[in-house]
């Protein structure tokens, strides 16, 4: 499969807690983005990465991307209830002169209140 | 703004039998890309439109197609349906294209029997 690979698969934390997981890729990329999907509804974008920065925030999100180990990781800080579902990093690659979209397999996120 | 619409919703079809899926993606956005997710193989790129031409082709059989109009609305076709389509379809639009922060639908979710 030419999708990156998310660590972990699965991840429950207690509200208040912080949640770190973690994304790998294989091929050079132009930017990274992380996106949340509740329950098999589409995909909500939460922030992208470009491939000359090394960390970004957004209020509780904070990405870091390493480009020479070719790994992402996003941090949820103070988490919530609603923080409830699953996470997907997603790159931009090119295969056979063709550019992709490639997500991960995605970390399943549980909030226990 | 409006955001991404997909319609239909839910639908069933019956091994053999052709679909059509429908996009209509935010004002101003001309890219529209589609996506298959599935629970073993995960989210996978169809291909992308972008201004009323194919610009990127996932690794699908030719059985999967699409088409956009002048008013960026797409469209995606299955013919001869297979067992394993079944599958949550997602389309994304974007101003930029791919890897450049799409805005995901709520998808259809295409049972196939």
């Amino acid at each position: 499969s030419q999708q990156g690979e998310e660590d972990p698969q699965a991840l429950s934390i207690q509200e208040g807690e912080n949640a770190t997981m973690n994304c790998s890729y294989k091929t050079s990329i132009n930017n990274l983005q992380w996106y949340r999907q509740n329950s098999g509804r589409g995909l909500v974008h939460l922030i992208l990465i470009r491939s000359n920065e090394r960390e970004k925030h957004s209020g509780r999100l904070r990405v870091t991307l390493d480009t020479s180990k070719k790994s992402s990781s996003l941090l949820i800080t103070a988490s919530r209830a609603a923080d409830t579902a699953s996470y997907f990093c997603a790159t931009d690659e090119l295969f056979g002169g063709a550019q992709k979209l490639v997500f991960g397999q995605g970390t399943r996120l549980t909030i226990n209140p | 703004k409006a955001g991404v619409t997909q319609t239909p919703r839910y639908l069933i079809k019956t091994r053999g039998q052709q679909v059509t899926l429908s996009c209509s993606p935010i004002s101003g956005h001309r890219s529209v890309s589609w996506y298959q997710q599935t629970p073993g193989q995960g989210l996978q790129f169809l291909f992308e439109y972008f201004s009323e031409t194919q610009r990127n082709k996932g690794n699908f059989p030719g059985r999967f197609s699409g088409r956009q109009f002048s008013n960026s609305r797409s469209e995606m076709n299955v013919s001869t349906l297979e067992l394993g389509d079944s599958a949550l379809y997602l389309c994304a639009s974007s101003l930029g294209g791919i890897g450049t922060e799409a805005f995901f639908g709520q998808g259809t979710r295409l049972t196939v029997v």
